[in-house]
This record gives C-alpha cells, sequence and structure tokens, in this order.
C-alpha cells in the first residue's frame, strides 16, 4: 500500500517568509509525527499528533513553528518568519496506534532558508 | 534534545563481511528501532525490538537489545554493496511516544 507522502520534496525561501509543509500519512494510522534532521543536530523530535490532538510539541523549537492535524489524517508544519536556522529536511512519520508501534517514515521536505 | 550514541561513526568493509554497529541510549525504554537512510532522505524502517526482547532476526540482520547497559547492536551479515548507507538507532522512551535517535553509523561497503 502507500507509504507516508510529504510535499513539496524540496523547499527554497527567502528569510522572514512563512512555509507550510504537508505530510499524508499511511491510512488508517492514527499517530504522526514530525521530525527534523540537521547537519548540526542531527534527527530531533518536533511533535507529535494522536488523531487531531497533540499531546507532546515540546520539541518544536519556537513559537514560530506550528503544527495542525485534521481528520485525522493529514498534517501540516508551519514555519512563520524563517531563519536561516530554520534549514533541514523535516521527516514525517505516521504510525498505526502511537506508542510501542512502528514508526514509518515519509521522504522528507528539504528546506533551504536563503 | 538527548541523543543516543552510535559507533562507530562510520565503518568500511568488503562485500560478504559482516557489519557490526552499536548503540546507546539513556532512558528506560518501550522498545528500540533501527533505520536505514540513503542521500540524506527518507528513512526505511528495518526491524523494532522490544524492551522484553534481547534478540531479533530478520534475513541478515541480527539485532541484540541490553536493557541492564542501555545499548543494542546491529549486525549485518554477507554484506552487499547495497547495504552502503547510514544506520540509526531510534529508542522509544517509556514515558512517551517520541523515538530519540543515535548519531548514525555510515557504512560503506566496498564491492
Amino acid at each position: 500500500g502507500a507509504g507516508v507522502s510529504q510535499s513539496p520534496s524540496n523547499k527554497v525561501t527567502e528569510k522572514g517568509k512563512d512555509v507550510e509543509l504537508r505530510c499524508d500519512p499511511i491510512s488508517g494510522h492514527t499517530a504522526l509525527y514530525w521530525y527534523r534532521q540537521s547537519l548540526g543536530q542531527g534527527l530531533e523530535f518536533l511533535i507529535y499528533f494522536q488523531g487531531n490532538s497533540a499531546p507532546d510539541k515540546s520539541g518544536l523549537p519556537s513559537d514560530r513553528f506550528s503544527a495542525e492535524r485534521t481528520g485525522g489524517s493529514v498534517s501540516t508544519l508551519t514555519i512563520q518568519r524563517t531563519q536561516q536556522e530554520d534549514s533541514a529536511v523535516y521527516l514525517c512519520a505516521s504510525s498505526l496506534m502511537g506508542a510501542g508501534g512502528t514508526q514509518y517514515f515519509g521522504p522528507g521536505t528539504r528546506l533551504t532558508v536563503l | 534534545s538527548q541523543q543516543g550514541e552510535e559507533d562507530p561513526q562510520a565503518l568500511s568493509i568488503q562485500e560478504g563481511e559482516n557489519a557490526t554497529m552499536n548503540c546507546s541510549y539513556k532512558t528506560s525504554i518501550n522498545n528500540l528501532q533501527w533505520y536505514r537512510q540513503n542521500s540524506g532522505r527518507g528513512l526505511v524502517h528495518l526491524i523494532l525490538i522490544r524492551s522484553n526482547e534481547r534478540e531479533k532476526h530478520s534475513g541478515r540482520l541480527r539485532v541484540t537489545l541490553d536493557t541492564s547497559k542501555k545499548s543494542s547492536s546491529l549486525l549485518i551479515t554477507a554484506s552487499r554493496a547495497a547495504d552502503t548507507a547510514s544506520y540509526f538507532c531510534a529508542s522509544e522512551e517509556t514515558s512517551g511516544s517520541r523515538l530519540t535517535f543515535g548519531e548514525g553509523t555510515q557504512l560503506t561497503v566496498n564491492p
């Protein structure tokens, strides 16, 4: 079946602009996660959704970052007033039930802030 | 954020040889998962081992878990050039559902 999909695959933006990154999880998966991978920080957790609620958003680095999930499916990660340090690959993962389950990752969105 | 540790950071071997990667983590866990990453993009799930398991096999992969030492190892037997990739361990803490990743091992298998 279809895996996790993310769009766009690449995004180049200017410092100060807002960006939206989209994630389509595997159908039927109730849990959805956002991570990011950068050269200096490695792979780090951002936020976790169970259904449409986010019981753990402790990884969001600043209030410029927000995310929502609608219909228990698609999620959007929004970064406002982008900074150069936001440049990274943003990875989305989904899991059938959440805790204890395998997390399946999408191909990622490479964000470059000029 | 807390990161696990992996060693070696880089490993270069010949086709047919075995590759062993080690991982340490810091907290109590539900499970530990191993992933492969090619070209710095999506992570491919390899194997999940639960905290009450000590060893697990999948094809040419063998994973061990020692919760008393908070460590895990991934063994790839009879390696192939196509196994060339970065390998990450990721621990799921008992306090939640997030994964905490190790720094990764870059494996190069020479034909």
